[in-house]
């Protein structure tokens, strides 16, 4: 009930492309929900995040797609770029406890 | 200004020995966190400091471990009787201020081998 599942594990996109990251999660408690960057060598770093009231956030070329009715929610990278190869983990969190249940990460890929 | 800093960055030790790894959290940040990340997968929840108390340490895997911050600031995770299992990356992150609210910022890491 803690875990958080995500999924592909890995993705390969073309320039341009769009990369869709997915994760799904059961603990209904949760309420927040962040999506983190990690480059290789590097501490992971929040890139964007959503709370359950709302069903998308966009910064950028970052959207966040969520749905709390089906326990999940989607990481969207429009126009990919190089520079955006990188592990993605997505987190949940829960008030009161602040300790994040990270997903198992997705290693994007992005050809030039 | 100068973000979450862990030393050292790579520590390789044997079985059986004790280690100590470092945590240098951003300057006015009260809550300090560890965590663990092993190949593959995402990091994994140790403890969490709320200043100088560890105010949630449920994730330690067993008394090996153990993590102080004596002065509010700077945290040091300790292991002793170092196993082959625990080779990982060890994040720290900190916060402003607990809680969902508080953007959690991670460190670079260290990266434990045991041989």
């Amino acid at each position: 009930q803690q875990q958080v599942k995500q999924s592909p594990q890995s993705l390969i996109v073309q320039k341009g492309g769009i990369s869709i990251i997915n994760c799904a999660y059961e603990n209904t408690a949760f309420d927040y929900f962040p999506w983190y960057q990690q480059f290789p060598g590097k501490g992971p770093a929040l890139l964007i995040a959503i709370r359950p009231d709302v069903s998308e956030k966009k910064e950028g070329r970052f959207t966040i797609s969520f749905n709390k009715s089906a326990k999940q929610f989607s990481l969207h990278i429009m126009d990919s770029q190089p520079g955006d190869s990188a592990t993605y983990f997505c987190a949940a969190d829960f008030s009161g406890t602040y300790k994040y249940i990270f997903g198992t990460g997705t290693r994007l890929k992005v050809l030039a | 200004g100068a973000g979450v800093s862990q030393t050292p960055s790579n520590k390789v030790t044997e079985k059986g020995k004790y280690v100590e790894l470092r945590c240098d959290p951003i300057s006015g940040h009260t809550a300090l966190y560890w965590y663990r990340q092993s190949l593959g997968q995402g990091p994994e929840f140790l403890i969490y400091f709320q200043g100088t108390g560890a105010a949630d340490d449920s994730g330690l895997p067993n008394d090996r471990f153990f993590a102080v911050r004596p002065e509010g600031s700077v945290s040091t995770l300790k292991i002793q009787r170092t196993e082959r299992g625990d080779s990982a990356v060890y994040l720290c992150a900190s916060s402003l201020q607990a809680g969902t609210n508080g953007e959690q910022f991670f460190g670079p890491g260290t990266r434990l081998t045991v041989l």
